[in-house]
């Protein structure tokens, strides 16, 4: 089975600029996961997608992110205008439906804000 | 919302001793309780998990304890192997009411050969 799919791996930007990342979960999977991972510390929850709706954004930066999952399959998530503060690795990750516990993370795009 | 709590931070032992990291979780209402796997550059990835109907669970050198009462829950590593080292991550959740996972802040492994 295919995993996860992310794109870029790597992007570095200045700040004040804007960057987009892109998800493809695995097939048939309806809910999907932005998560931030900043060095050294845990992945945190942006935004929760069940199909193209939206469970859960109390915790994405609405002023500055946005993310969208128009068809119910690929999503993106993006930042503008960048801060240095954004520097992480933002996770996708999916899961077949909100009552399946197990969620399948995609390897990540490094962002490096300079 | 839910809170996390992981220990230690680091963790050196000698290959062949026996690990254990700790987490604590604020809210009784969560029910699942994963751990996950992160090698350095590369994606998490579930190495065991456990539901808050069972106290332990265990899989070949690794197992999870669970105590409802406390909130707390463990994950021990036996008999410790080089390719044990990574950082580990606990989560919580909740299964009703559709939350995402709430990650600890992470605990790197070292085995020492």
């Amino acid at each position: 089975e295919a995993g996860v799919a992310q794109s870029p791996r790597y992007k570095i930007i200045e700040k004040r600029q804007s960057v987009a990342f892109w998800c493809n979960p695995i097939s048939g999977h309806a809910t999907l996961y932005w998560y931030q991972q900043i060095l050294g510390q845990g992945p945190k929850l942006l935004i929760q997608f069940q199909n193209n709706g939206v469970v859960d954004d109390s915790q994405l930066p609405k002023d500055r992110f946005s993310a969208e999952r128009l068809k119910g399959v690929d999503s993106t998530l993006k930042i503008q205008p960048a801060k240095l503060e954004d520097s992480a690795v933002y996770l996708c990750a999916s899961s077949p439906s909100l009552a399946y516990t197990e969620a399948f993370f995609g390897q990540g795009t490094r962002l490096t804000v300079v | 919302g839910e809170n996390v709590e992981q220990h230690p931070s680091t963790l050196s032992v000698q290959e062949g001793d026996s690990a254990v990291i700790k987490c604590t979780y604020s809210d009784s209402a969560s029910n699942y309780f994963p751990w996950y796997k992160q090698e350095l550059g590369k994606r998490p990835q579930l190495i065991i998990d456990i539901r808050s109907n069972v106290g332990e669970k265990k899989d070949q050198r690794i197992a999870v304890t669970l105590n409802k009462t406390a909130k707390h829950f463990s994950l021990h590593i036996t008999e410790t192997q080089p390719e044990d080292s990574a950082v580990y991550f606990c989560a919580a959740s909740m299964t009703t009411g559709r939350r995402a996972l709430t990650f600890g802040s992470g605990t790197r492994l070292q085995v020492q050969p």
